[in-house]
């Protein structure tokens, strides 16, 4: 089945490590996102892609760093520069028309 | 002024009943506009599009407003299973190549 897979569901990170969040699909979409979403809130842009090797922050990029080497994948890294990383972290995807999600990775960092 | 806005609400309504959320956008290049729906700890999930003409599907229908850039979503026959949050968002990039903007959501309480 096609679709947009993210990895781990759940994830637990000690405080000052660095954590990559997987997200792959097999849509063939050429543009691919990263939100982060706190609670009772709605879903913030960290950044985007709409090619492969290239890339573009989004509203709230400070601490976090992706890589698109290729169509299918968009990893994002949260860096410990990144001050208050817990959230649900979601990636979509888009062939320049609606997006389509993943599941989420919630990010608990104790 | 944020790019998308809406209406947190919640908005809580007996079933049965018909209610209309609105979501305004500050890019007046904006080429497409959708609603999602998003339950509880789960991915929103695509609800309809919105189209210049309007768009009706079953119980939902659609209307976008090019002129105030506004966006609505009007709800009939209220159902339980209807309780969720809404989400207006926007293309906001004038060349119509990404960055999909999203609204803050409208939650929805459906009672008895």
């Amino acid at each position: 089945d096609g679709g947009i897979t993210q990895s781990p569901k759940y994830l637990f990170r000690k405080e000052g490590q660095n954590v990559t969040l997987s997200c792959e699909q097999n849509l063939n979409h050429d543009a691919m996102y990263w939100y982060r979403q706190d609670p009772g809130q709605g879903l913030r842009l960290i950044y985007y892609s709409q090619i492969v090797n290239d890339f573009q922050k989004g509203d709230i990029a400070e601490g976090y760093s992706v890589s698109r080497e290729k169509k299918e994948s968009f990893p994002l890294t949260v860096t410990s520069a990144q001050k208050n990383p817990t959230a649900f972290y979601l990636c979509a995807s888009s062939a320049r028309t609606e997006a389509f999600f993943g599941q989420g990775t919630r990010l608990t960092v104790v | 002024r944020k790019e998308v806005e809406q209406d947190p609400g919640p908005f809580n309504v007996p079933e049965g009943a018909t209610v209309a959320f609105n979501c305004t956008y500050s890019n007046s290049a904006s080429q497409s506009f959708f609603w999602y729906r998003q339950d509880c700890r789960k991915e929103p999930k695509l609800l309809m599009s919105v189209y210049s003409s309007g768009n009706e599907d079953g119980r939902f229908t659609a209307q976008l407003n090019r002129a105030s850039q506004y966006i609505s979503l009007l709800i009939r026959d209220s159902k339980l299973s209807d309780s969720a949050t809404y989400l207006c968002v926007v293309n906001g990039d004038s060349s119509n190549t990404g960055k999909l903007i999203f609204g803050q959501g409208t939650t929805l309480q459906v009672k008895p």
